[in-house]
């Protein structure tokens, strides 16, 4: 059964610290990752990775993914408390099509 | 471009009875995959809906069914529901299937309580 584990769990932290949250997966036939930033309503999609070791960025945001270790990190520099959220991160077969979640790092950002 | 809605957005039910939630994806998406998410099992596969058809099916009882529309629109029909039913439903839409490395778009979500 495909299985993916996030950590940590709940992290907090002050506006203007740099985060790593971690996620690492067992997916037959894995296709790709995605991590979701999930505030008091449905998830928002963040990255899509596919190929390891290629960094996606967006903003304050970054994501890589190493398909030989089966991890990705999410990485979040000058955290604001507007970061402060869920962040989900999912891993999607080829075969299913479907995508098995991760229980979610829930981070705290202190003014 | 509208967003993934869902209708309703919070629903009151008693046990043993059925629910039916409602779907719209984006405009030219395709595929709807449906989602459970409840604080003790976290985010889980429902299914998958595309070109009217179920592609994928996630480990949910036969109680659990769907349905999905010419217009790409798609159902969710629960039977005979029961208190651990109570749960966040979140349908996501992509314009191709999701196994095919596309990104889907979430929807606010159902919240249904079984009471």
């Amino acid at each position: 059964e495909d299985k993916v584990v996030q950590s940590p769990l709940s992290l907090v932290v002050h506006e203007g610290d740099t985060v790593t949250l971690n996620c690492s997966y067992e997916v037959t036939n894995f296709r790709s990752l995605l991590w979701y930033k999930q505030e008091k309503k449905a998830p928002t999609f963040l990255f899509m990775l596919t190929s390891s070791g290629i960094e996606k960025k967006s903003g304050r945001l970054s994501s890589i993914l190493d398909k030989k270790e089966l991890f990705s990190i999410l990485n979040i520099t000058a955290t604001q408390t507007g970061d402060s959220a869920i962040y989900l991160c999912a891993g999607r077969n080829t075969n299913a099509g479907k995508s098995t979640f991760g229980d979610g790092t829930t981070l705290t950002v202190k003014p | 471009k509208a967003g993934v809605t869902q209708t309703p957005r919070y629903l009151i039910k008693t046990r043993g009875q059925q629910v039916t939630l409602s779907c719209s994806p984006i405009s030219g998406h395709r595929s709807v995959s449906w989602y459970q998410q409840t604080p003790g099992q976290g985010l889980q596969f429902l299914f998958e809906y595309f070109s009217e058809t179920q592609r994928n099916k996630g480990n949910f009882p036969g109680r659990f069914s769907g349905r999905q529309f010419s217009n790409s629109r798609s159902e969710m029909n629960v039977s005979t529901l029961e208190l651990g039913d109570s749960a966040l439903y979140l349908c996501a839409s992509s314009l191709g299937l999701a196994g095919d490395m596309e990104t889907q778009y979430f929807g606010p979500g159902t919240r249904l309580l079984v009471l």
